[in-house]
């Protein structure tokens, strides 16, 4: 079956830093690949997603490329911000049975 | 603004008790869903409908009931069957088997 892991958290980070957190997958087919981010006490948002393989996600400054060689969608961002901290989901569209299988989520935590 | 709305925001429920959190959307979306999500883990599928009058179990259904009566509502009823019901419920909908998009989520606690 399907699978998403993604790295575990806590990250803290300084204001400014260069932010990586890693997600590998595991499915039959052409997934599609997505980014969630969930601020305390909120649902989810959707941050950025892909569809097919090479395609780049991008949205306010964070980008995930979609790698099939590696099975992969790392989501980085060059400068992180306060208002970053969030928990942050990499999921998985397997396709046809409109189900999205998540990772079980990174703490990003940014200080200034 | 069109969104999922969610309510209520929290919910206390007693012991063998049912409570329905309620869904709804005016996105004009054929497909919802139900979530639940406990500290430290990921989401899990509770149930999904593709159209109205129809609806799926997910990976967890067990002590759970829904209906889909009308196509921007999805409530999603904890029965007393649920006997761990304390998580987050995340209410999700989309186009097809498209992008989900959340709600703001029911937090339910158990008295």
């Amino acid at each position: 079956g399907n699978s998403v892991t993604q790295m575990e958290g806590p990250v803290t980070l300084s204001e400014e830093a260069f932010l990586t957190i890693n997600c590998t997958y595991t499915a039959t087919g052409y997934p599609s690949l997505f980014w969630y981010v969930q601020y305390p006490g909120e649902g989810l948002q959707l941050l950025l997603k892909a569809t097919k393989a090479d395609d780049k996600g991008s949205n306010k400054g964070f980008e995930a490329t979609y790698r099939k060689e590696t099975t992969s969608f790392h989501l980085e961002k060059g400068s992180v911000q306060v208002s970053d901290s969030a928990v942050y989901f990499c999921a998985l569209n397997g396709g046809s049975n409109y189900k999205l299988t998540f990772g079980k989520g990174t703490l990003l935590t940014v200080n200034p | 603004d069109g969104g999922i709305t969610q309510s209520p925001k929290y919910l206390f429920r007693k012991e063998g008790q049912n409570v329905t959190l309620s869904c709804e959307q005016n996105l004009n979306h054929d497909a919802m869903y139900w979530y639940r999500q406990d500290p430290g883990q990921g989401l899990r599928l509770i149930y999904y409908s593709q159209i109205v009058n129809d609806f799926q179990k997910g990976d967890i259904a067990e002590g759970y009931s829904v209906s889909r009566e009308k196509k921007e509502s999805f409530p999603l009823t904890v029965t007393s069957a649920q006997k761990n019901p304390t998580a987050f419920y995340l209410c999700a909908s989309s186009i097809g088997e498209q992008t989900q998009y959340f709600g703001p989520g029911t937090r339910l606690l158990v008295l």
